[in-house]
């Protein structure tokens, strides 16, 4: 139940494509989902984050799609550039917690 | 620029010996901080909660003897691994937030463990 399942494990798209990477969590308490980018040997950097009281969250190219019924969100990255090739990781929260649980994890590459 | 510092970024010790990592945060105090473990190409693994003044709370399955963690102030907690054997080889990473609810959680660069 404290699981965040995330999909796909890797993805390639093309330059000026769109990025899709979806997760699903179980556990109805919780209530804060950021997703996090992290480039290899250096640590996850907050992008974007969402709270279920929301449908939709669109920071530049990057926007959270929150689906509160089905217990999904997603990422879209709108015109992927070779810069956002790294991996992505979602994750979710309860409030004040602090405590993270992270999905698996999708390998993005965007090719010229 | 970074607001959670991890030090040292790279360490590579000898099998049985101790190695510590640092972790500061820069801009803000921390009450609660917190260690994940993440081998290469997986996820992050909550290891503990790293608490001001108490003992850490540590998850299923992470050897408190193993990985000691201090709190020693509100903007430093340290992690050490005792004893080290090559399976501890991994990079460790750190997190920490102003503690505001909803607010931004940040993460440390991370430090590469070498056990040899």
């Amino acid at each position: 139940q404290q699981q965040v399942k995330q999909s796909p494990q890797s993805l390639i798209v093309q330059k000026g494509g769109i990025s899709i990477i979806n997760c699903a969590y179980e556990n109805t308490a919780f209530d804060y989902f950021p997703w996090y980018q992290q480039f290899p040997g250096k640590g996850p950097a907050l992008l974007i984050a969402i709270r279920p009281d929301v449908s939709e969250k669109k920071e530049g190219r990057f926007t959270i799609s929150f689906n509160k019924s089905a217990k999904q969100f997603s990422l879209h990255i709108m015109d992927s550039q070779p810069g956002d090739s790294a991996t992505y990781f979602c994750a979710a929260t309860f409030q004040g917690a602090q405590k993270l649980v992270f999905g698996q994890g999708t390998r993005l590459t965007i090719n010229p | 620029g970074a607001v959670v510092s991890q030090h040292p970024s790279r360490v590579i010790c000898k099998s049985g010996t101790s190695v510590k990592i640092e972790c500061r945060s820069l801009d803000f105090q921390a009450t609660t901080m917190f260690w994940y473990r993440q081998f290469p190409k997986k996820s992050l693994m909550l290891m503990a909660t790293s608490n001001e003044g108490s003992k850490a709370t540590y998850e299923q399955g992470v050897e408190k003897d193993k990985f000691l963690i201090n709190h020693a102030s509100l903007t430093l907690s340290t992690l050490t691994v005792t004893s080290a054997h090559p399976e501890d080889s991994s990079f460790y990473i750190c997190s920490a937030s102003p503690g505001q609810v909803f607010g931004t959680i940040y993460f440390g660069e991370g430090s590469w463990l070498t056990v040899v």
